[in-house]
């Protein structure tokens, strides 16, 4: 049972352009959701978290939504550029002694110059 | 600046075989975890120690056992390799403070089980 869920596999986007991925959850306790970026043959990296407290976070380029009544969250891209080209994955974590952090499946972002 | 160190980066088993994925941070951080990482699945966390001298399952705990052996090192253990564990595997840690902070990950290990 996935409790954290990315429903599209891929996405592709002219440069330029805004990005839109999407997350939906199931579990409501948790407590910070968080977006990585991952490139071929290389470990995940951190892109941009939001608390469970919060509806919007941004950083530079990159902006996550909450909507904690519809447990969906969305990171926009704006404006896209080639090197964007990657699989992002949307994570929630819970803090039960430690932070549990679980991901969703990813979405293959390409960017089109 | 090392980060997150895997060990080894690549791996083939034959069915029943045992092994030990290594994995060392030189970050000082508290928590570590693994993953593994599947096509159309993403990342499933499968143990995480919170600190020091504890462990933790996370989502698919079972055929895998670990050993949090200091504050720097953490191993993943296959008992009895099955084609169904080939993956790649990805070891995490993260500085455990008010907030969850970002796992930072090694580069991966890629295990085939034949």
């Amino acid at each position: 049972d996935q409790q954290v869920k990315q429903n599209s596999p891929s996405l592709s986007v002219q440069e330029g352009r805004i990005s839109i991925l999407n997350c939906d959850y199931t579990n409501s306790m948790f407590d910070y959701f968080l977006w990585y970026k991952k490139y071929p043959a290389e470990g995940p990296t951190f892109l941009i978290s939001i608390s469970s407290i919060k509806d919007k976070n941004e950083d530079g380029r990159f902006t996550v939504f909450l909507n904690k009544s519809a447990k969906h969250l969305s990171l926009h891209i704006v404006p896209s550029q080639p090197g964007d080209s990657a699989v992002y994955f949307c994570a929630a974590s819970k803090y039960t002694g430690g932070f549990k952090t679980i991901f969703g499946a990813g979405t293959r972002l390409f960017v089109k110059a | 600046n090392a980060g997150v160190t895997q060990t080894p980066k690549f791996q083939v088993l034959k069915t029943g075989q045992s092994m030990t994925l290594q994995c060392a941070q030189d970050m000082n951080h508290n928590s570590m975890y693994w993953y593994r990482q599947d096509p159309g699945m993403g990342l499933r966390l499968i143990y995480y120690s919170a600190s020091e001298g504890t462990t933790d399952k996370g989502e698919v705990p079972n055929g895998y056992n670990v050993s949090r052996l200091n504050k720097r090192e953490f191993s993943l253990r296959l008992e009895s390799a099955a084609p169904s564990q080939t993956s790649v595997y990805f070891c995490a840690s993260r500085q455990t403070s008010g907030s969850p902070g970002e796992l930072f990950f090694g580069e991966g290990s890629r295990l085939t089980v034949l």
